[in-house]
């Protein structure tokens, strides 16, 4: 079964600072992944998704993540945080059908919640 | 093109009632995702439903729960007997095909009381 790790409960930067949030996830073949954003009391908006190709993915709102097999890991980067950026962040990971083909069944981290200072 | 519309926002069940969350996905998806976000974690798959049929359930607890897509309207997540364990946001998602990441909805947030 796939699981995914967001080590990082909590995170705290300045405004203008650069921002890596963490993810690892277990999964047997080549995953289909995620990064969702929630704002409190809202749903959840997809900033990126890297399902093959190249590993460098570009996002919304400046964000991009690197997928790197060897390491299982799918992190989230943004070179310079806007005070707007504060949030929870989840890191996802799809399923696949047997037969190889993703229906589309997500299994999320725990979540990072971004702090701003100004 | 309304994003993925669920109702009620907030809904206020005393033990013992049932609670139904509706689900309306975006025009043009026919398939449906819900997700069970308990307080402090993240979100937990429960069910996936394309038109008339559930496809897969396996994160549905057992008992008391229960989701359709009928052929028309919105897509129902039932809760029968509400317990305060229930007590949650509930979300909704909808994708035009598999695989390709979804649109969710804003949930709608279950106090049992």
């Amino acid at each position: 079964a796939q699981s995914v790790t967001q080590p990082d409960i909590h995170i705290t930067v300045s405004e203008g600072a650069s921002l890596e949030l963490r993810c690892n996830y277990s999964y047997g073949a080549t995953p289909y992944l995620f990064w969702y954003v929630q704002s409190p009391g809202q749903g959840l908006q997809l900033l990126l998704k890297y399902f093959s190709g190249d590993t460098l993915v570009q996002g919304i709102k400046g964000f991009e993540a690197e997928f790197k097999r060897s390491q299982s890991s799918f992190n989230l980067r943004k070179p310079s945080v806007h005070w707007s950026d504060a949030a929870e962040y989840f890191c996802a990971v799809g399923a696949y059908r047997p037969g190889g083909t993703s229906y589309g069944k997500l299994t999320f981290g725990q979540g990072t919640i971004l702090t701003v200072h100004p | 093109n309304a994003g993925v519309m669920q109702n009620p926002r907030h809904l206020v069940r005393r033990r013992g009632q049932e609670a139904r969350l509706r689900c309306s996905p975006m025009k043009g998806h026919s398939h449906v995702y819900w997700y069970r976000q308990l307080p402090e974690e993240g979100l937990k798959f429960m069910v996936y439903l394309q038109k008339e049929n559930i496809i897969d359930e396996s994160g549905m607890p057992k008992e008391r729960f229960s989701a359709e897509f009928p052929k028309e309207g919105p897509s129902i997540l039932r809760i029968q007997q509400v317990v305060r364990g229930d007590s949650a946001a509930y979300f909704c998602a909808s994708s035009p095909e598999t695989g390709q990441g979804y649109t969710f909805g804003s949930g709608t947030r279950l106090t049992v009381v």
